[in-house]
């Protein structure tokens, strides 16, 4: 089975560009996860859906970062406009948590450079 | 403030010896994972551990889920260049589907 799946896996854009990251979740998994990885601040949750829903936004940074699950095969994080400081390495996760595990799937992960 | 410390941040050893990293909080957590995240990948889970005092083996790798439920450790014995990788804990608060993940340690087995 394939796994989850990311896409671009590099991207280099200029400040005030948007920029869309776009995630396909393993198959039957109801549980979507977009996380920023940095040096600095290590693995961060920006936003989690469940059912397609969006359940905790909490970690998203500022109005400039949305994300959309519009179907239960494919989300996007979208950044507009784009500032240095938003380069990182994304990463997309699914999961289908039962009461024995909450494993989470990572994807190969996109890696931002804004300049 | 980080809710899960990790440490060491690095370590560089050689093949063949034993390492322990550590995964501190003081918060209770009802579960704790390990992943391991190998460079250009995304992290892949090793272990979760429930039970407070447990203890789990994989092949050399045994991990302890501290009594209160509040730490745990990662021992590998005779470490392999293939260990190297980026170890990370990752807490279970309860009531949500909601990760925290430590910083990591950055492991590096050399030949």
């Amino acid at each position: 089975d394939a796994g989850v799946i990311q896409s671009p896996r590099h991207e280099v854009t200029e400040m005030g560009q948007e920029v869309t990251l776009r995630c396909k979740p393993i198959s039957g998994h109801n549980s979507l996860f977009w996380y920023r990885q940095t040096m600095m601040r290590g693995l961060e949750l920006l936003i989690y859906f469940n059912n397609n829903v969006p359940i905790d936004d909490s970690g998203m940074p500022e109005d400039r970062f949305s994300a959309k699950m519009p179907n239960a095969s494919f989300s996007t994080l979208k950044i507009q406009p784009s500032e240095p400081r938003d380069s990182a390495v994304y990463f997309c996760a699914s999961s289908f948590p039962t009461g024995l595990s909450n494993e989470q799937f990572f994807g190969p992960g996109t890696r931002l450079t804004v300049l | 403030t980080q809710l899960l410390e990790q440490s060491p941040q690095f370590l560089s050893i050689q093949e063949g010896e034993n390492l322990t990293v550590y995964c501190n909080s003081s918060s209770v957590f009802s579960s704790l994972q390990w992943y391991r995240q190998e460079p250009g990948e995304g992290p892949v889970l090793l272990v979760t551990v429930v039970t407070g005092g447990e203890v789990k083996k994989l092949k050399r790798l045994t991990f302890q889920f501290g009594d209160a439920r509040k730490d745990s450790s990662l021992h590998i014995t005779a470490a392999q260049p293939g260990d190297t990788g980026l170890y990370l804990c990752a807490g279970d608060q309860g009531g949500s589907e909601k990760l925290v993940f430590g910083k990591g340690t950055k492991l590096t087995v050399n030949p």
